[in-house]
């Protein structure tokens, strides 16, 4: 079946550490997305990519760094400046061409603080 | 520039009773809107979309939603709550050529017995 995958689908950050999430389909989409999802927040968008080796900021890329050096994988990683990452972490997917089609989601992470 | 507003963070109503969330949008162009739902420490799962063909949607689950572009809304509709229906339902509207996702903060529905 096709779909977004997420992994792990929980993660402990210690202080002063990176550390990165992994997201991969297997849609064949061409653009790709990082949500972080607060409590009472909604989704804000973190960064995005519509094709291999080009992404974009979104609202609050501060702290955080993507690659998409293949189509299929957008892993996003948690820098040690981001000091408050406690939060959930949702990826998503579309197809580029089509602004009426929806974003497919994963499963998420949840990533806390020791 | 997009946005969307979802009145009311919490509902609750009783099973069997009509489900109503509401969702306001701004937007300069005509709209794509779609309604979400988020089981917990799960991802979002489409419930349906409206892309400029017939205003009354109809979703998965028994959802509805329908277009009013006069009062900028598309407010989502249950003839009668379920029990599984409780869950954190989001609203999101975007653009043709603009290939975001701008999402409302969020209603979570509560049902009870």
């Amino acid at each position: 079946d096709g779909g977004i995958t997420q992994s792990p689908k929980y993660l402990f950050r210690k202080e002063g550490q990176n550390v990165t999430l992994s997201c991969e389909q297997n849609l064949n989409h061409d653009a790709m997305y990082w949500y972080r999802q607060d409590p009472g927040q909604g989704l804000r968008l973190i960064y995005y990519s519509q094709i291999v080796n080009d992404f974009q900021k979104g609202d609050i890329a501060e702290g955080y760094s993507v690659s998409r050096e293949k189509k299929e994988s957008f892993p996003l990683t948690v820098t040690s400046a981001q000091k408050n990452p406690t939060a959930f972490y949702l990826c998503a997917s579309s197809n580029r061409q089509y602004s009426n089609q929806p974003q497919h989601f994963g499963d998420g992470t949840r990533l806390s603080i020791l | 520039a997009q946005s969307v507003t979802q009145l009311g963070s919490h509902v609750s109503v009783s099973e069997g009773a009509l489900v109503l969330l509401r969702c306001n949008y701004s937007s300069s162009v005509p709209p794509y809107l779609f309604w979400y739902v988020q089981y917990p420490n799960q991802g979002l799962q489409l419930l349906l979309k409206y892309t400029s063909a017939a205003t009354l949607v109809k979703g998965i689950n028994g959802f509805e939603a329908e277009f009013k572009k006069s009062e900028t809304s598309f407010h989502l509709t249950k003839p009668s709550a379920h029990m599984s229906d409780a869950a954190e339902y989001f609203c999101a509207v975007s653009e043709e050529g603009y290939n975001k996702l701008i999402f409302g903060a969020g209603t979570r529905l509560a049902v009870h017995p």
